[in-house]
């Protein structure tokens, strides 16, 4: 079975400070994606990364960078100098190959991120 | 380009009663998804149409059914409605099926049974 921790359930920060959200997975498929989700109060879900876990490499796109370390199970996402826009829940997401050809996402229990100014 | 819709927007019901929730995907997007999204918790899997046809369903009862049209917007309908259904209720398109691709979610349609 497909799961995945996301064991912060609130990070509160003052604007600027870096701020690190953890995520560890657990899969048997030996093919899978990883997804970060941020959901603003409007509740729409907004893309942020996709990682396949045949590339390790870590990203970096403006204040976010990803970590995947595959030896840890874990894909962790860190918010450079945060700024208050960056207050939402933020979710980290699981899909494998042995899903019949669905789509399904698992997704952990959100980190709810406020950033105060 | 127009994103994924859903309606209604809010919708309040009551016990035993039944709901048909509405999503239309990104154009050219062939791949419909429904999520449960109870308060406080991440999105549960509901059901996966591509191409018309159900490619996943998740751990939700018979109550719980869909079907995808073909100019590939969906339904997803839900009977018997019990308090426990009251949620955001969450619609994603992708271009293909398969797990690697990217999903787009919708504002969600949010259900409260009373």
């Amino acid at each position: 079975a497909q799961k995945v921790t996301q064991a912060q359930t609130e990070i509160s920060v003052v604007e600027k400070e870096d701020v690190t959200l953890d995520c560890v997975y657990e899969t048997r498929d030996t093919t899978y994606y990883l997804f970060w989700y941020k959901q603003p109060p409007s509740g729409e879900l907004v893309f942020l990364i996709r990682r396949n876990s045949f590339d390790e490499q870590n990203e970096i796109s403006g204040r976010y960078s990803w970590n995947f370390q595959k030896s840890t199970s874990s894909f962790n996402f860190t918010i450079t100098a945060s700024q208050v826009v960056d207050s939402a829940v933020y979710f980290c997401a699981l899909s494998g190959s042995t899903q019949g050809g669905s789509e399904k996402l698992v997704f952990g229990k959100g980190t709810k991120l406020t950033v105060n100014p | 380009d127009a994103g994924v819709t859903q309606s209604p927007t809010h919708l309040i019901k009551t016990r035993g009663q039944h709901v048909t929730l509405r999503c239309s995907p990104i154009s050219g997007h062939k791949s419909v998804s429904w999520y449960q999204q109870v308060l406080g918790q991440g999105p549960q899997f509901i059901f996966q149409y591509y191409e018309k046809e159900e490619r996943g369903r998740g751990n939700f009862p018979d109550r719980f059914s869909a079907r995808q049209f073909p100019n590939y917007s969906s339904e997803l309908n839900v009977n018997a409605l019990l308090l426990g259904d009251s949620a955001l209720y969450l619609c994603a398109s992708s271009y293909g099926t398969g797990g690697y691709n990217e999903q787009f979610f919708g504002p969600g349609t949010r259900l409260t049974v009373l």
